[in-house]
């Protein structure tokens, strides 16, 4: 069965403390990788999209890597407006087009 | 600016009176998208439309019906709501046959059955 797993679930650092989210996935013949930002009450946004093992995507403080079993999202240095719950979502190679799989989500709280 | 923007924000309905959920958008994106989230969930798909063609999701109850009467707005009808679907509705539209498959999400209405 297709899944994909999000952890930790909950998360709480101090400003300017790096760390890593992870996604694993158990899908048969990935299409792409998505990593989300939700805000409290909001709908997700859109931050990265990998394709293949190797890849890295950077923006700002956020930087994602994709296995082939699994993407780590690095927040580096983060601040408190990095708080938000991070999304990732999996699409198949056997799924039409638009279509996804999203994890539960990590909550991140990061404190002054 | 152009986005996606879904009314209410709210909705509170009585355990078993029909709602609509409706969501506009002016990217002019030719999918469009209903997910069901519930508190510290994963978003689930309901259904999507590309273009005119309706996309049911095998796991989603009869009770969820949709409409898109033209490419700007889609609608999200729950006939008979039970306590159960009280969450998150979020509607989202993508861009088929662009490079990056990635989804622009409403802000979403949160429904609350009573």
């Amino acid at each position: 069965e297709d899944q994909v797993t999000q952890s930790p679930e909950a998360l709480r650092l101090q400003e300017g403390e790096s760390s890593s989210l992870n996604c694993s996935y158990t899908v048969s013949g990935l299409r792409g990788l998505f990593w989300y930002r939700q805000d409290p009450g909001k709908g997700p946004e859109f931050l990265f999209t990998l394709y293949s093992a190797g890849e890295e995507k950077e923006k700002e403080r956020l930087k994602a890597t994709l296995t082939k079993k699994e993407s780590f999202l690095h927040i580096t240095a983060p601040k408190p407006e990095d708080s938000a719950t991070y999304l990732c979502a999996v699409g198949k190679t056997t799924d039409s087009w638009g279509k996804f799989q999203f994890g539960a989500g990590t909550q991140v709280v990061v404190t002054p | 600016d152009a986005m996606v923007i879904q009314n209410p924000r709210y909705q509170v309905t009585q355990f078993g009176k029909p709602v609509t959920l409706s969501c506009s958008q002016t990217l002019n994106h030719n999918v469009m998208y209903w997910y069901q989230q519930k508190s510290s969930q994963a978003p689930k798909l309901l259904f999507h439309y590309y273009d005119k063609d309706f996309n049911n999701e095998a796991d989603t109850p009869d009770n969820f019906q949709s409409r898109r009467p033209n490419t700007s707005f889609c609608f999200l009808d729950i006939r008979s709501p039970g306590l159960g679907d009280a969450a998150m509705y979020l509607c989202a539209t993508s861009r088929a046959g662009g490079t990056n498959e990635k989804l622009f999400f409403g802000s979403g209405t949160q429904l609350s059955v009573l």
